[in-house]
Order: C-alpha cells, then sequence, then structure tokens
C-alpha cells in the first residue's frame, strides 16, 4: 500500500497563476483534509471531506477550491496564486469511524509563489 | 477563538525522560491526540486520549485532564532518533473530525 500520496512534491508559481494539488489514499478512508504549513508552525485546516459528495470549510479556506473526486481522491486547487499562499500542504486521510482518531498525511508539496 | 499552547522548544540528554505539555482552549472538545514530525517529513500519529488519565504505548504515554484542559506527552528513555517537533491537535466535535493543532515543540535530544 502506498497510503496518500500527493504530487507534485514541488511547485514554484507566479503570482496570478492557478494549480491543482493532486492527493490520493488507498486504505479505503473514509475522510480527508487538506491542511498547510508555514514555518515554525502548527497545520491549520484549509478544507475537510468527511466522505465522497462532501466538503466542509477549515480554517482558513479563502482563496482556495476543493474537489472529491471519488473516495480516493481529493484535489485542492488555487485559483489565482498570492504570495501569502507559499507553504507546505499536506494532504492527510481518516477513517470516520476510526476510535483513536489516526489521521495519515502524504509527503506534502512545497509551493513558493513569487 | 481556539488556541493550544505548548513550548517551543526541549532539550533533554539521550536516555532521558521529557515531558511535553498542552493545554488547550477550544469551543468544543472531544478528543487530545499528539503527533511527530521530523524535518521535512510528514506529521505522523503517536497517541490519543478522549478520556482523562494516562495512555501508554511503548516509550510514549499520554496523559489527559478534560478538568483542567491539559494534556502532555511524555518521552521515556530518549533516543536521537526522538529529535522532532512534537504537535498536540484537538478534535472538537463528535461530527467533524478535523484536528485543530497547536503551534509545536521542537525536541533535541544530545548526546
Amino acid at each position: 500500500n502506498a497510503g496518500v500520496t500527493q504530487t507534485p512534491k514541488f511547485q514554484v508559481l507566479k503570482t496570478g497563476q492557478s494549480m491543482t494539488l493532486q492527493c490520493a489514499q488507498d486504505m479505503n478512508h473514509n475522510s480527508m483534509y487538506w491542511y498547510r504549513q508555514d514555518p515554525g508552525m502548527g497545520l491549520r485546516l484549509i478544507y475537510y471531506s468527511a466522505s465522497e459528495g462532501t466538503t466542509d470549510k477549515g480554517e482558513v479556506p479563502n482563496g482556495y477550491n476543493v474537489s472529491r473526486l471519488n473516495k480516493r481522491e481529493f484535489s485542492l486547487r488555487l485559483e489565482s496564486a498570492a504570495p501569502s499562499q507559499t507553504s507546505v500542504y499536506f494532504c492527510a486521510s481518516s477513517f470516520r469511524d476510526s476510535i483513536q482518531d489516526e489521521q495519515y498525511f502524504g509527503p506534502g508539496t512545497r509551493l513558493t509563489v513569487t | 477563538g481556539q488556541s493550544l499552547e505548548q513550548p517551543s522548544e526541549v532539550t533533554a540528554v539521550e536516555g532521558a525522560i521529557v515531558q511535553i505539555n498542552c493545554t488547550y482552549q477550544t469551543s468544543g472538545f472531544y478528543g487530545l491526540s499528539w503527533y511527530q514530525q521530523h524535518d521535512g517529513g510528514a506529521p505522523t500519529f503517536l497517541s490519543y486520549n478522549a478520556l482523562d488519565g494516562l495512555e501508554e504505548t511503548g516509550r510514549f504515554s499520554s496523559f489527559l485532564s478534560r478538568s483542567d484542559s491539559y494534556g502532555y506527552l511524555l518521552l521515556q528513555e530518549l533516543q536521537m532518533k526522538d529529535s522532532a517537533s512534537y504537535f498536540c491537535a484537538v478534535r472538537r466535535d463528535t461530527g467533524r473530525r478535523a484536528l485543530t493543532f497547536g503551534s509545536g515543540t521542537r525536541l533535541q535530544v544530545q548526546p
């Protein structure tokens, strides 16, 4: 099992450009998440999907859109990138009914907006 | 607002015991988790407490006091590979399983 995979690993964008970050999991998890992590800080939730077909805003959704394409895939789109969106983006997934509440994270996408 | 307070840095020597504290102030509380993150890596799950008391998993233990809005992660028999950042995270309600993370504690283990 690959777990949670993310593409690309690195990306440099110019202000105003758009891009989509891809995430896929092969653990048959119901719930998927997008977080961003700025230097020296914790993770902040951007968007969340409890199950296929549903999405919900997190703490910092402005400037982002998401698509839960199917149970496996959850993509994050930046429509018009801004320097404030320079960050490391992590996708995660979990079982909806997990007692331990464990989230499994992908390796991250390191995004720089110039 | 939501806040989780952790010390920013802790230093300890190999073989020692270290405790990383976390106090939280959130609108709603369902459980407290701990994650480890090595430099350049992804967070990985360590432990979860929904009820008061101590949970032990090998060299790591985690404690929760819901009445004090406080928890800690205890690392025993420290090894060099334990040098990493440690994050506490709160799940705030029964429905949404999304987490609110603290800013992290950077642990440096010295020989």
